[in-house]
């Protein structure tokens, strides 16, 4: 069974880079048709779609954070990234890794954005 | 706000059935399937209903989902405690090229 886990800083400085990791394991990235996708949820919040990547590498963004935001794929490692450039505190939420049609999920992982 | 719509809250006593609406249009729940997820306090998401109302292995069939045109529901019968929970309905959108959530439902067992 997939099992995804999120792995990354937990604090951000403004204006800075938030690059957090997606491990995939019981599966490999690669095989199958899926996407491998982003979701964010501040505290108290619903949830906001942030970007996917396919294996073959075609990506989606939400429009809304599209001019910030990069997903990558690194299928040596099983894994795939998320950048998101020149954060501000409103991108302070949970970041969920997941894989379309969104049935598994990473437990999430709380990024902060605070000088 | 959310591009789908969904009422903020919902009540009902053990074993009552409840349901939760979730309103789009043409380019999100009218084209594409309705996706319902459970979120208890303090974790991720679990899928709960896919492709409209299809139940995952796992899941009771207590959870019910259905759709007609550019609305969505998810019906819950049966209300046990362990069902108070935040619920959110997903779709893609073909306008948008995006994944598009619900606001979410908080879910109160009386």
């Amino acid at each position: 069974q997939v099992q995804l886990q999120e792995s990354g800083p937990g604090l951000v400085r403004p204006s800075q880079t938030l690059s957090l990791t997606c491990t995939v394991s019981g599966g490999s990235i690669s095989s199958g048709s899926y996407f491998w996708t982003w979701i964010r949820q501040p505290a108290g919040k619903g949830l906001e779609w942030i970007g996917r990547i396919y294996t073959s590498g075609s990506t989606n963004y939400n429009p809304s954070l599209k001019s910030r935001v990069a997903v990558s794929l690194d299928t040596s490692k099983n894994q795939f990234s998320l950048r998101l450039t020149s954060v501000t505190a409103a991108d302070t939420a949970v970041y969920y890794c997941t894989r379309e049609p969104l049935d598994v999920w990473g437990q999430g992982t709380t990024v902060t954005v605070s000088s | 706000q959310s591009v789908l719509t969904q009422p903020p809250s919902a009540s009902g006593t053990p074993g009552q059935r409840v349901t939760i609406s979730c309103s789009g249009s043409n380019s999100n729940i009218g084209r594409n399937y309705v996706y319902w997820y459970q979120q208890l306090p303090g974790t991720a998401p679990k899928l709960l209903i896919y492709s409209d109302n299809k139940r995952p292995s796992g899941v009771p069939d207590r959870f019910s989902g259905s759709k007609s045109g550019t609305s969505a529901s998810l019906a819950i019968s049966g209300l046990r405690s362990e069902d108070e929970a935040d619920y959110y309905c997903a779709a893609w959108d073909d306008s948008l090229s995006a994944w598009v959530f619900g606001g979410g439902t908080k879910l109160t067992v009386l």
